[in-house]
């Protein structure tokens, strides 16, 4: 299975300020056909996650532009660049290139 | 809109069964895959299995940690999407999240609707 590896796993971060998140995996996430298939997601506290991001920077309808995803290959990186007082909860990355699809462990954020 | 509505948890005893129903609506159910994810107690996600469309036969693939004891099946007639547990083990206790996937099951497929969730606590 390809391991998926958060970084950090906790933030706390001032409202207004950016933050950033780290996902790195085992193996590439480029396929044959030239998509990447890396995906974020976020849970809000007593909520089911919710889709921010498909194929490594494409926003989901809703989303705010304030979240915008990069990468390539094995290293993606998700940026809140003012963040807000309802992004907290906890972030996922995916991958779907190869079953079973894996998620990261998460990486939690709060609000100072 | 989208809804996607679990039903069927509950306390259950170790190796026996249980059968979780996610009721859709706001969409063409039977043009989609759809999964099951699980959270267990306070940690991350699992994927648990999905049902590909009648459009790509219908297929299922499971995860290790599953396969052989949980069945995934659907009535596009109801719009119903099922997950017949079987053999249950303590470790199974999670929220069971439905989700609709985008993709055919095979290549860049993702979950982009997800229900509420239906808690399963296998104990005895």
């Amino acid at each position: 299975d390809i391991v998926m590896t958060q970084t950090p796993l906790s933030l706390s971060v001032t409202p207004g300020q950016p933050a950033s998140i780290s996902c790195k995996s085992s193996q590439s996430l480029l396929h044959s056909d030239g998509k990447t298939y890396l995906y974020w997601y976020l849970q809000k506290p007593g909520q089911p996650p919710q889709l921010l991001i498909y194929e490594v920077s494409n926003r989901f309808s809703g989303v705010p532009d304030r979240f915008s995803g990069s990468g390539s290959g094995t290293d993606f990186t998700l940026k809140i660049s003012r963040v807000e007082a309802e992004d907290v909860g906890v972030y996922y990355c995916m991958q779907s290139i190869q079953l079973p699809p894996t998620f990261g462990q998460g990486t939690k954020l709060e609000i100072k | 809109e989208v809804q996607l509505v679990e039903s069927g948890g509950g306390l259950v005893q170790p190796g026996r069964s249980l059968r979780l129903s996610c009721t859709a609506s706001g969409f063409t159910f039977g043009d989609y895959a759809m999964s099951w994810v699980r959270q267990a107690p306070g940690k991350g996600l699992e994927w648990v299995g999905f049902i590909r469309s009648k459009a790509y036969g219908g297929t299922t693939e499971y995860a290790a940690s599953v396969k052989g004891r949980f069945t995934i099946s659907r009535d596009d007639s109801k719009s119903i999407a099922y997950l017949q547990m079987n053999s249950l083990k303590t470790e199974d206790t999670a929220v069971y999240y439905c989700t609709r996937v985008i993709g055919s099951g095979y290549v860049n497929y993702y979950f982009d609707y997800w229900g509420q969730g239906t808690l399963v606590t296998v104990s005895s």
